[in-house]
């Protein structure tokens, strides 16, 4: 079945150091995969999303990269803030159906120490 | 806009009792859905809905019942609270397919619930 997984469950960086965030999925006919940031309290927040006709995409700060062939996604923070702690998930878009349905992996906790 | 609204923020419940989870969205969109979150865990679908007078189970559906009067408004409704539905429930929201494309879920601001 589909599943979204992320290697790692803690994530603790330098501030003003790179962060990377990995994530795997295992539906090879997913087209649309989102980064989400969850602050302690509140609920996740967009950050970034890609379609599975691109590599790569950027945004302030942070760039997501797809590698298809692998089925592996990655979030890439530049210059990690204190702000960036949180909890990250990746979600990919369940099937090709016209649902929208996200499938959620278990979450990445970044903690940045300054 | 103020995006998705969710109330009440916190909630006590003893066993047995019932209570409506709100959930209300001002940007529009088609499509709604309903998700618990466990402490340290990720997200699950409980329900969710394409439009005014559809809706359809997710993942954890059983104790949860939902509606979709109104393209605004998307209840939970939980019948028999049992402990095992102390949770954080989120309310999320996107365009969906018709009229307007877009698969991005915008999210509330959560309701925690405590069954004892």
């Amino acid at each position: 079945g589909e599943s979204v997984g992320l290697h790692l469950p803690t994530l603790s960086v330098q501030e003003g150091d790179n962060s990377i965030i990995n994530c795997a999925y295992s539906n090879s006919a997913s087209d649309y995969f989102i980064w989400y940031k969850q602050e302690s309290g509140k609920g996740p927040q967009f950050i970034i999303d890609i379609r599975s006709n691109m590599d790569k995409r950027q945004g302030q700060r942070v760039t997501v990269l797809l590698n298809k062939t692998v089925k592996h996604l990655s979030l890439q923070i530049a210059a990690t803030q204190p702000g960036d702690s949180a909890v990250y998930f990746c979600a990919e878009k369940e099937g090709s159906g016209n649902t929208g349905k996200l499938i959620f992996g278990q979450g990445t906790t970044l903690q940045v120490k300054p | 806009n103020a995006g998705v609204t969710q109330t009440p923020k916190f909630r006590i419940l003893k066993i047995g009792q019932s209570m409506t989870l709100q959930c209300t969205q001002d940007m529009n969109h088609n499509y709604m859905y309903w998700y618990r979150q466990d402490p340290g865990m990720g997200l699950k679908l409980i329900y969710y809905s394409v439009g005014a007078g559809i809706t359809d189970k997710g993942e954890v559906p059983n104790g949860y019942n939902v509606s979709r009067s109104t393209t605004e408004d998307f209840p939970l409704r939980l019948e028999l609270a049992a402990p095992s539905q102390t949770s954080v429930y989120f309310c999320a929201s996107s365009p969906g397919r018709a009229p307007r494309g877009g698969d991005t879920q915008y999210f509330g601001p959560g309701t925690r619930l405590t069954v004892l």
